[in-house]
């Protein structure tokens, strides 16, 4: 199948500071990518929906200056979380579709903001 | 968000025995998707249903589209320790459209 790289797998910072998560397509292009959270023993959240060239798509609820997203290139769209605070502390996870509609997903990011 | 609800939520089975789960929507989707998960890791896609009655198999996994299109379930047969994980199911409105997320069935087996 198809590969989505994400970087950093994990990641731990200091409260205010500011984090930024890659999620690359690694044999595929992509338009549109996808960002989720995930807490603890529960499902996965969309976030937004990533999109080259023009700006992300918010799920309702989701800060976008919280959560800077830029999808700027085929195959890169990066999650900035801004001033982050312990609150923030969660697993995030991308996903891009191929050609064949199918979303393949990052192995995700383990934020821990102290 | 919306979510799409997974029974059960979790079960202990015994390795060899067979593993029943679905999943029910108030929404139509096109396609659903199942996919596992292990700790720490992203999900990884098992099978994918693209037409409503469709039955399809991927190895000892077997997963059916429902009829009416809000529903879905997947088997598990001759369960082994490493089929331990959580399993979503999801489902898409059309191409490249978001993927909404089930609650998940955590499933734990004893060897």
């Amino acid at each position: 199948g198809a590969v989505v790289s994400q970087h950093p797998s994990w990641v731990i910072c200091k409260s205010g500071t500011s984090v930024k998560i890659e999620c690359r397509s690694l044999d595929f292009q992509a338009t549109t990518m996808f960002w989720y959270r995930q807490f603890p023993k529960q499902s996965l959240m969309l976030m937004a929906t990533s999109n080259e060239g023009s700006k992300a798509t918010y799920e309702q609820g989701v800060e976008k200056d919280k959560f800077l997203i830029n999808h700027a290139s085929l195959t890169l769209s990066t999650l900035t979380v801004t001033s982050a605070h312990p609150e923030d502390s969660s697993f995030y996870i991308c996903s891009a579709p191929t050609g064949a509609n199918i979303q393949y997903f990052g192995a995700g990011t383990r934020l821990s903001v102290l | 968000g919306q979510q799409l609800n997974q029974s059960p939520q979790s079960m202990f089975i015994q390795e060899g025995e067979d593993v029943s789960m679905n999943c029910t929507s108030s929404s139509i989707f096109n396609t659903w998707l199942w996919y596992k998960q292990d700790p720490g890791e992203g999900p990884v896609l098992l099978i994918a249903l693209y037409k409503a009655g469709e039955l399809t198999s991927n190895g000892r996994l077997t997963a059916q589209f429902g009829i009416t299109r809000k529903d879905s379930f997947l088997n598990i047969s001759a369960s082994i320790p490493s089929d331990v994980g959580i399993y979503f199911c999801a489902g898409q409105t059309g191409g490249y459209q978001k993927v909404t997320f089930g609650t998940g069935t955590k499933l734990q087996v004893i060897p």
